[in-house]
């Protein structure tokens, strides 16, 4: 695998299922994020992880929760989530500490909460 | 209030000709620009930057100017091809978060 992979890739769940999205990013990078994109409307920054450790929570509802068990994965688990939780998520990668900004996607996961 | 905005939702160009993307920001301590194409069921892919010390940069048929006076950052394409059609974002760096803007859907017609 290259790049940075998301599964799945469509997810369909109900309000009281609970479910997770995986990222993993094979560019050695050392940090990882979670954006929302909603149709329409910029890409939405949730949360950063800089070397496993949380540094951005963008005032997002606890029914997301990101895990970050270390630099090469991120999760996001999701429960209780409501209709207009239905988006595309995307995970990205960049190199910190000397490197430059640009960050590096994942296909994303289109899910939508019935 | 959205600090980056591309005010032209789709733009159509023929093939062969010139497409130019704009964006404007606006916080003048923004340092360093990007462009990001997508297509659709892919994640974005980083096309090309330019930091704030600079005023152009080029790659292949791709070129981004910077007018800092104006707070202004435009993509050029030339020559467009079919393959060019997709959405393309700006971002701006700050503080190793990226601020996106809302798209330009592309469509070059052959």
């Amino acid at each position: 695998e290259t790049g940075v992979t998301q599964t799945p890739r469509h997810l369909v769940m109900g309000m009281t299922n609970k479910k997770s999205l995986k990222c993993e990013q094979h560019l050695g990078h050392n940090a990882m994020y979670w954006y929302k994109q909603s149709a329409k409307k910029p890409l939405e920054l949730m949360f950063v992880y800089n070397f496993k450790e949380q540094t951005e929570n963008n005032s997002v509802p606890s029914r997301f929760s990101p895990e970050c068990p270390n630099s090469s994965h991120l999760f996001l688990h999701l429960h209780t989530l409501q209709p207009e939780d239905s988006a595309l998520y995307l995970c990205a990668s960049s190199q910190l500490a000397g490197g430059l900004p640009e960050q590096y996607f994942g296909p994303g996961t289109r899910l939508t909460v019935t | 209030d959205q600090q980056v905005k591309q005010n032209s939702p789709s733009l159509s160009v023929q093939e062969g000709r010139i497409s130019i993307l704009n964006c404007d920001y606006t916080n003048s301590m923004f340092d360093y620009f990007l462009w990001y194409k997508k297509y659709p069921a892919e994640g974005p892919t980083f096309l090309i930057s330019i930091s704030s010390i600079k005023d152009k940069n080029e790659d292949g048929r791709f070129t981004v100017f910077l007018n800092k006076s104006a707070k202004h950052l435009s993509l050029h394409i030339v020559p467009s091809q079919p393959g060019d059609s997709a959405v393309y974002f700006c971002a701006v760096n700050q503080g190793g978060k990226l601020i996106f803007g809302q798209g330009t859907e592309l469509s070059v017609k052959p």
